[in-house]
């Protein structure tokens, strides 16, 4: 109940497309969803979150949808572009708690110039 | 923007020994972190620290692991006599409080245990 599914595992898309990666989760605790990415060598970076009382949150290029009756949410990254090319992980975290996070595998994403 | 800072970058050491991680988490934050990364996998949650005592550990945070804030500024992770399984990115990060609850990395210790 703690997992956060996350897919896919990997991606390729041409420059200016629109990378989808999904993130499904159990526990009905969950109410802050943020997305992280990742460039090789470096700490994860929060990129753009979201509370279960919207379904859409739109920051510049990239934005979150969130389902909450199928307590599913996804990034979407609009125009992409090579600088894109990084891993993104989905997380999921609980105000109750101890704000412990709870990631996603990872999506790897290639942006081809 | 304030920073979570890790040192050292890079840790080699032989199994068996202890290894010490500092962080300096933001200034103002309350709530702080360990995580680890294994290359290529996901990020993992060890043990939260809060009002200066854990307030959680995973199942990976065994005895042979421990946490610290000796003053008010560093955070530190104690591996007491390393494996070679523990070869892993390691992440601090840090939470401000119950308003706002961004979670900061740091750019991590990359440990390797020979």
């Amino acid at each position: 109940q703690q997992q956060v599914k996350q897919s896919p595992q990997s991606l390729i898309v041409q420059k200016g497309g629109i990378p989808i990666i999904n993130c499904a989760y159990e526990n009905t605790a969950f109410d802050y969803f943020p997305w992280y990415q990742q460039f090789p060598g470096k700490g994860p970076a929060l990129l753009i979150a979201i509370r279960p009382d919207v379904s859409e949150k739109k920051e510049g290029r990239f934005t979150i949808s969130f389902n909450k009756s199928a307590k599913q949410f996804s990034l979407h990254i609009m125009d992409s572009q090579p600088g894109d090319s990084a891993t993104y992980f989905c997380a999921a975290t609980a105000a109750s708690g101890t704000y412990k996070y709870i990631f996603g595998t990872g999506t790897r994403l290639k942006v081809l110039a | 923007e304030p920073e979570v800072t890790q040192t050292p970058s890079h840790q080699v050491t032989q199994m068996g020994q202890e290894v010490i991680l500092r962080c300096v988490p933001i200034s103002n934050h309350l709530y702080f972190y360990w995580y680890r990364q294994i290359l290529g996998q996901k990020v993992e949650f060890l043990v939260s620290f809060y009002n200066n005592e854990i307030s959680e550990k995973s199942e990976i945070f065994d005895d042979q692991f421990s946490v610290e804030r000796p003053d008010g500024s560093n955070f530190t992770l104690k591996i007491r006599s390393t494996k070679l399984e523990d070869s892993a990115m390691y992440f601090c990060a840090s939470v401000q409080d119950k308003l706002n609850e961004k979670l900061f990395f740091g750019s991590g210790t990359q440990l390797s245990v020979l």
